[in-house]
């Protein structure tokens, strides 16, 4: 069962766009939501989280929006650079009980036209 | 330092070999984590040490034996590996995964292992 459901699997932007990822969870224990950028070769690396108190959350080209209600959350990136092509994972977690391990998507290949 | 290494980049090994996998970190946190990543895959959590003691084990099969010898160094031992074994293995360390505000993961770069 896939408890956060990730999309699109790729997207292709041209530069200067805005990227918008989409991404659903089931479990209404998860308070925590992070996207994590990811670069060929390298580690997943941590790009900006939310909490479920908050509806929206910026930092620099890179906006999360929340809605609890829906259980959705998206991860918008204005003025996409070639530089942000690299492949996106939302993902949810719980703590402390759940060790704030995070439940990944799928991931989403974004490739940003020059 | 504020960041996790691991050793080696990449390892090639036969279905017969013991290897190990090596990471690290200096930041004085004290879980660390060990996930599996298949191509256009998210990360696969495997094990998690926390303070030192084995936390989490997700059903790995025996043929990958983890190893905590300090808070710093965290090994994955690898013996009698399949094919379908080759993958990226991240390390992964947080502060601690209990408080809120500290249980951010900062991941390694991986280790490329492909299985022969």
């Amino acid at each position: 069962q896939q408890q956060v459901k990730q999309s699109p699997q790729s997207l292709i932007v041209q530069k200067g766009g805005i990227s918008i990822i989409n991404c659903a969870y089931e479990n209404t224990a998860f308070d925590y939501f992070p996207w994590y950028q990811q670069f060929p070769g390298k580690g997943p690396a941590l790009l900006i989280a939310i909490r479920p108190d908050v509806s929206e959350k910026k930092e620099g080209r890179f906006t999360i929006s929340f809605n609890k209600s829906a259980k959705q959350f998206s991860l918008h990136i204005m003025d996409s650079q070639p530089g942000d092509s690299a492949t996106y994972f939302c993902a949810a977690s719980r703590g402390p009980g759940g060790s704030y391990i995070p439940t990944f998507g799928r991931g989403t290949s974004l490739i940003v036209h020059p | 330092d504020t960041e996790v290494t691991q050793t080696p980049k990449h390892l090639v090994m036969g279905m017969t070999n013991k290897k190990s996998l090596k990471c690290e970190q200096h930041m004085g946190h004290r879980a660390m984590y060990w996930y599996k990543q298949k191509a256009k895959k998210p990360p696969e959590l495997m094990f998690v040490y926390s303070y030192e003691k084995l936390s989490i084990n997700e059903s790995v099969p025996s043929r990958f034996s983890p190893e905590c010898p300090n808070s710093s160094l965290l090994n994955l031992h690898l013996h009698a590996l399949q094919p379908e074994d080759s993958a990226l293995y991240l390390c992964a360390s947080s502060q601690d995964p209990k408080y809120r505000g500290r249980h951010e993961q900062f991941f390694g770069p991986g280790t490329r292992l492909t299985v022969l």
